[in-house]
């Protein structure tokens, strides 16, 4: 009864490729989260989405896009993949933007 | 620029004494406080948190310990065991807004 999930676990790809992540939770929350964990272990937020709404968009390329088909899933697309997008990615979700956030276990993505 | 500072990034303790992880802030505007434990190849998971109009808040082995004018949290685990190996994040946020993140403490009890 996992309560967020993500898949892949793992990703390896070439440079310039697009991929996805996705994210799905099943807790009931209306809030959920993308955030990248660089190789200097920094846990930085990429976007938020309250109830299929982006509310928080942090400073990321355009080539990241979320997308949220429903409240129970928030999926990342990465478009022209590069080097230094390797990193790990987690989704997390929480019943409200002030309310405790529950993490997923990560996407270990390999950009070579 | 940091906000969140977890100026350790590792610290070793014997099993059954008390594990004390510190951390700094510099944003006076930070009003939730929240420590969360990662496993290596999990998420980070909620342990504990503290809101900046008290001092201390316990639970179980686990207490947060806030500084308002030192701008300064601290996470106190007694007795440590085998299983608090793993990393703690000290994280921080506004009212609304984001949570930041420190760079986390890698705690190894030891045997």
């Amino acid at each position: 009864d996992t309560a967020v999930s993500q898949t892949p676990k793992y990703l390896v790809t070439q440079m310039g490729n697009d991929k996805s992540i996705k994210c799905e939770q099943n807790l009931g929350h209306d809030t959920m989260y993308w955030y990248k964990q660089d190789s200097k272990k920094f846990l930085k937020i990429m976007f938020s989405y309250n109830n299929k709404e982006l509310i928080i968009n942090e400073t990321v390329p355009n080539r990241f896009s979320p997308k949220s088909p429903d409240k129970a899933h928030l999926n990342l697309h990465i478009n022209s993949l590069e080097l230094g997008d390797s990193a790990v990615y987690f989704c997390a979700s929480s019943l409200g933007a002030r309310e405790t956030q529950y993490f997923g276990p990560g996407t270990r993505l390999l950009v070579l | 620029d940091q906000q969140v500072k977890q100026n350790s990034p590792s610290l070793s303790v014997q099993e059954g004494r008390i594990s004390i992880l510190n951390c700094d802030y510099t944003n006076s505007m930070f009003d939730y406080f929240l420590w969360y434990k990662k496993y290596p190849a999990e998420g980070p998971t909620f342990l504990i948190s503290i809101s900046s109009i008290k001092d201390k808040n316990e639970d179980g082995r686990f207490t947060v310990f806030l500084n308002k004018s030192a701008k300064h949290l601290s996470l106190h685990i007694v007795p440590s065991q085998p299983g608090d190996s793993a990393v703690y994040f000290c994280a921080a946020k506004e009212w609304d807004d984001k949570i930041i993140f420190g760079k986390g403490t890698r705690l190894h009890i030891l045997p």
